[in-house]
């Protein structure tokens, strides 16, 4: 069965203050490793996703990149706009398998 | 593309009764999955479609737990006897089906409240 496993479990940030959210995982055979963003009260929204170990995507102030056992999401120079619980989910199969989530609190 | 639409946004229901839920896919896509999450944890998995047929169920979903996907268009999950334990949120999200990965849309999901 697909593990995934994220941390921390939450992150209080500094405007400007970067840092990195850490998904390890474990699975049968990799069809994508995703990552997406969640709003309090909404569903997930998609960010990325990384197919093969080296694989980087980058988006406004984030960056996935993706090893053979873990994936990790760096935050650049944060906003308060950036808050949000960070969701991180493999692909074996025909579904997703999620991680309970970082929950990431960016201050003024 | 008008995304994935789920109704009700929020129901309250008493312990005992029946439940229906409603989602719209994008319309182009021909996968559809349920999931269900609770506070502070990831979604998980409960059923998938591709078109009308209903191909995995987890072992989540217990027998008091229905979806259908008439036609292959919207699709509706019914929980019956709701149980406190029930209380989550349903997320629907549809997907076209790619080779080498999936992007799931989700909707906005629905919260449940079991009183």
């Amino acid at each position: 069965e697909d593990q995934v496993t994220q941390s921390p479990e939450a992150l209080r940030l500094q405007e400007g203050e970067s840092s990195s959210l850490n998904c390890s995982y474990t699975v049968s055979g990799l069809r994508g490793l995703f990552w997406y963003r969640q709003d309090p009260g909404k569903g997930p929204e998609f960010l990325f996703t990384l197919y093969s170990a080296g694989e980087e995507k980058e988006k406004e102030r984030l960056k996935a990149t993706l090893t053979k056992k873990e994936s990790f999401l760096h935050i650049t120079a944060p906003k308060p706009e950036d808050s949000a619980t960070y969701l991180c989910a493999v692909q074996s199969d025909y579904k997703l398998s999620f991680g309970a989530g970082t929950t990431v609190t960016v201050r003024a | 593309d008008t995304g994935v639409s789920q109704d009700p946004r929020h129901k309250i229901t008493k312990r005992g009764q029946n439940v229906t839920f409603r989602c719209d896919p994008i319309s182009e896509h021909n996968r559809l999955y349920w999931y269900r999450q609770t506070l502070g944890q990831g979604p998980e998995f409960l059923t998938y479609f591709q078109n009308e047929a209903q191909l995995e169920k987890s072992r989540l979903l217990s027998d008091r737990f229905s979806a259908e996907r008439p036609k292959g268009s919207f699709s509706t999950l019914e929980i019956q006897r709701t149980e406190q334990g029930d209380s989550a949120m349903y997320l629907c999200a549809s997907s076209s089906g790619t080779v080498g990965g999936e992007k799931l849309f989700f909707g906005s999901g629905t919260q449940l409240s079991v009183l």
